[in-house]
Parts: C-alpha cells; sequence; structure tokens
C-alpha cells in the first residue's frame, strides 16, 4: 500500500469554524490531490500540488485553500465551513516523469460533518 | 459539464456470470484511462489501466476495451464474484494536463449476488 495518511479520519464542526484536513506521504511523490466524493458526483477534485509551494484549483476550490510547505505533506483548509462541505474527502499522490507515470494513490478518507 | 460519464448509478449480477460496466467521456485529450474500485470506508483503490494507443488490456478476470472512434470504454469482470461487489469509478487523464490530475466519472455500483 501506497504511503498516505490522512488525519483526522472524521470529524464533526460547526458551521462557520476554521477546519484543516492534512494528508501526509511518504512515498515522495511529487503531486498531490485533494478530491471530495459526494453521491451522483463521483470524486471531484477541489486543490492540487504539482511541488512545493506550487498549487492550483480544480473543478471546486470555492470555499477552499490549500498549502504544502514540504513535499510530503498537503493541507486542505476549509476557511469558514458550511454545510454543503459535508462529504468525504480524499488525498491522492501520483508521480510523472519521462518513463514512469502512475496511477493515483488514494488515502483512506476523512468524513467531514458540517451541523 | 461532465467529461466522464457513467451512466448505471448500479448494477447486480449473479456470481460467476459477467459483469460489464460502462464509461463514456467528452474530451478528446483524453489518452490514459483507468478503473479503481471502493469499498466502503476506505480509499479508491486502482484497477486497471489501458493507454489510448491500445483497445484492449486484460488482468487476470479483468479485461478494459477501449473504443476511442465512440468515446466509449468499458471493464468486464469475468467470473464475476462476491468479493467484486463494491463501486467502480472510471477515471481519464489528458496529455496537456500539467497537474497530471484524473477526472472521474461518477461511479457503479455493482453487486454479485452469491
Amino acid at each position: 500500500d501506497a504511503g498516505i495518511t490522512q488525519s483526522p479520519r472524521h470529524k464533526v464542526t460547526e458551521t462557520g469554524t476554521p477546519v484543516t484536513l492534512r494528508c501526509h506521504q511518504t512515498e515522495n511523490h511529487r503531486y498531490m490531490y485533494w478530491y471530495r466524493q459526494d453521491p451522483g458526483h463521483g470524486l471531484r477534485l477541489i486543490h492540487y500540488s504539482y511541488g512545493v509551494k506550487d498549487t492550483d484549483k480544480g473543478e471546486v476550490s470555492d470555499g477552499y485553500s490549500v498549502s504544502r510547505s514540504k513535499t510530503e505533506d498537503f493541507l486542505l483548509t476549509l476557511e469558514s465551513a458550511t454545510s454543503s462541505q459535508t462529504s468525504v474527502y480524499f488525498c491522492a499522490i501520483s508521480e510523472r516523469d519521462f518513463l514512469i507515470n502512475t496511477e493515483a494513490f488514494f488515502g483512506q478518507g476523512t468524513r467531514l460533518t458540517v451541523v | 459539464d461532465q467529461q466522464v460519464k457513467q451512466n448505471s448509478p448500479s448494477l447486480s449480477v449473479q456470481e460467476g456470470r459477467i459483469s460489464i460496466l460502462n464509461c463514456d467521456y467528452t474530451n478528446s485529450m483524453f489518452d490514459y484511462f483507468l478503473w479503481y474500485k471502493k469499498y466502503p470506508a476506505e480509499g479508491p483503490t486502482f484497477l486497471i489501466s489501458i493507454s489510448s494507443i491500445k483497445d484492449k488490456n486484460e488482468d487476470g478476470r479483468f479485461t478494459v476495451f477501449l473504443n476511442k472512434s465512440a468515446k466509449h470504454l468499458s471493464l468486464h469482470i469475468v467470473p464475476s464474484q462476491p468479493g467484486d461487489s463494491a463501486v467502480y469509478f472510471c477515471a481519464a487523464r489528458a496529455n496537456n494536463n500539467a497537474g497530471n490530475m484524473l477526472t472521474f466519472g461518477g461511479g457503479t455500483r455493482l453487486m454479485v449476488k452469491p
């Protein structure tokens, strides 16, 4: 199994509070991603990173920010949580160079409930 | 506008029979396609992939077929087993994708009955 750890695994928070989810990898992969999974929508990309301090928006980035100060850590922050951000959040990693193009490996997910 | 679509939210199959899961895409820049399997309370796990230069890739009981002209791919599972019961996601990657990221379909829940 790829070394990806998400924390926390479960969280309940109140509307309007800030929340930070952490993804930690031990694979030294360049690319890291945050997806959310919702019924009927599959997995939708929130933000991604292609290197330390290099991040960009995905399909559903509104209300979220990210930071990557080290190769191994990718943080997702909900500045002011809303009920629409209740979801299961997955971190993923991948690598690509001239010879290697790997599939993405996923963490076990964080179930976030905003009440 | 979904670039990757799985039009069947669920599929029920008898053990031992073939399961066929379908996926359609719209982006002509997609050149690499993957299937992921997801059990409840776990992250998705990679199952099988296919490059756009091929039309078939086989791995044990799992075969993926790609029809580029129709922008359609399918996953065949033969024979189906109860342990195959899971949600299956189709995903695609574009060759001009600086972030190397995947675009996913909405998933198909497969139930294999003993």
